[in-house]
């Protein structure tokens, strides 16, 4: 199974200021159609998680720009501009590429 | 709109079995592949079985041989059959549409404990 390692697992950000969260996976996540299958999740307190960012930098439906995605083969981060209250939750990465499907430890974000 | 709704959770005693629902609405079940997703208490997310629109299926290797995921085209749902549960598959269970899930339903909560 390819193994994906988040970091830091948890951050403290004080509202309007950056933030950014790295994500390495054990295998290239660099498929043969020359896509890249990493993704980031968000999960607000007491919710589902839902997607944020597919294929390394594309935002899903609804995604504000703040957020921002980047990287390739192992090594992948994302990236909020200017942190909101709202922005507090989990993030995960997840390598789309193999099955089974796997997902980063989790990154708690909160505001200071 | 996608909407996943998820039933079937509670309680149940090591050993004992239970059936997940996940009913869907805004799309069609048969024509996408459909996951379930499962988060322990006070863990992280841990992908457990998908269903693809051509019927084959896949499983996590911590329940191969003791879950079963189907769906009903008829009732536009899908299905986890779990058997010979153990502690360890105490989660909160998440539908979701997609291999890689794009919309997730608002989970439900099995319990293995005597």
């Amino acid at each position: 199974d390819i193994m994906m390692t988040q970091t830091p697992l948890s951050l403290s950000v004080t509202p309007g200021q950056p933030a950014s969260i790295s994500c390495k996976s054990s295998q290239s996540l660099l498929h043969s159609d020359g896509k890249t299958y990493l993704y980031w999740y968000l999960q607000k307190p007491g919710q589902s998680p839902h997607l944020l960012i597919y294929e390394v930098s594309s935002r899903f439906s609804g995604v504000p720009d703040r957020f921002s995605g980047s990287g390739s083969g192992t090594d992948f981060t994302l990236k909020i501009s200017r942190v909101e209250a709202e922005d507090v939750g989990v993030y995960y990465c997840m390598q789309g590429i193999h099955l089974p499907r796997t997902f980063g430890q989790g990154t708690k974000v909160e505001i200071k | 709109e996608v909407q996943l709704v998820e039933s079937g959770g509670g309680l149940v005693q090591p050993g004992g079995s239970l059936r997940l629902s996940c009913a869907a609405s805004g799309f069609t079940v048969s024509s996408n592949y459909m996951s379930w997703v499962r988060q322990a208490p006070g863990k992280g997310l841990d992908w457990v079985s998908v269903i693809y629109s051509g019927g084959s299926t896949y499983y996590a290797d911590s329940v191969k041989g003791r879950f079963t995921i189907s769906r009903d085209n008829s009732k536009n749902t899908v299905s986890l059959q779990m058997n010979s549960l153990r502690a360890e598959d105490t989660a909160v269970y998440y539908c979701a549409r997609g291999v890689t899930p794009q919309h997730w339903g608002q989970g439900t909560l099995v319990t293995v404990s005597s």
